[in-house]
């Protein structure tokens, strides 16, 4: 099976940097794809990482390094429209291609 | 624009009665999922299917039944053997593939189901 493991909450300032860690406990995937969710909303997808190293999309970057079962989002420049919920994800290789999420980190950014 | 529809928003039924929450694409993708979401909690998978006619129990299938019957169709129906129905639900559609396309679920703006 499959498990990602993530902090409940993160809490940082407006103009900071912030990082929200990953993870995860699977026999194989394809990759980790990282998601935001305002309150009441649906998630929508941010970023994906195939091979290790680091993406950069505009503010967000993700990490993925697949010896150390782990990745990472970095939030910069941190505007309060951030605060939501984060999760990341993966879907796994082989027969069971259920696409399964982490529990979730909020985010919560103060003035 | 292509979308993944879910209907409706809001949902109230009595205890003991099934209730069907629809979900509709025209992304034109083969996967599918339906997920539930708890108040503070992450998205636990209920069902999925990979292609029509086809589909898989996920981690909390009890209780729940789907159909797909169509590419562009994923019904869920909530049976009144689910204990804790009261929940929001989400679905999703991913691309086939293994690259990123893949990976990116597009989904509904969710049901908000309520159980009194």
């Amino acid at each position: 099976g499959q498990s990602l493991e993530q902090p409940s909450e993160v809490t940082a300032v407006e103009g900071a940097i912030v990082q929200i860690n990953c993870t995860y406990q699977t026999s194989g995937f394809y990759g980790l794809s990282w998601y935001q969710q305002h309150d009441g909303g649906a998630p929508t997808f941010l970023s994906y990482n195939a091979l290790d190293g680091l993406e950069e999309t505009g503010r967000f970057s993700s990490f993925l390094s697949r010896s150390d079962s782990y990745g990472y989002l970095l939030l910069q420049e941190l505007q309060m429209k951030d605060s939501a919920s984060y999760f990341c994800a993966v879907k796994p290789s082989g027969s069971a291609r259920q696409l399964t999420f982490g529990s979730g980190t909020q985010l919560t950014v103060l003035p | 624009d292509g979308g993944i529809t879910q209907s409706p928003k809001y949902l109230f039924r009595k205890e003991g009665q099934n209730v069907t929450l629809s979900c509709e694409q025209n992304l034109n993708h083969d996967a599918m999922y339906w997920y539930r979401q708890d108040p503070g909690q992450g998205l636990r998978l209920i069902y999925y299917s990979q292609i029509v006619n086809d589909f898989q129990k996920g981690d909390i299938a009890e209780g729940y039944s789907v159909s797909r019957e169509k590419k562009e169709s994923f019904p869920l129906t909530v049976t009144s053997a689910q204990k804790n129905p009261t929940a929001f639900y989400l679905c999703a559609s991913v691309k086939r593939g293994t690259g990123a396309g893949g990976a990116e679920a597009f989904f509904g703006q969710g049901t908000r189901l309520t159980v009194v």
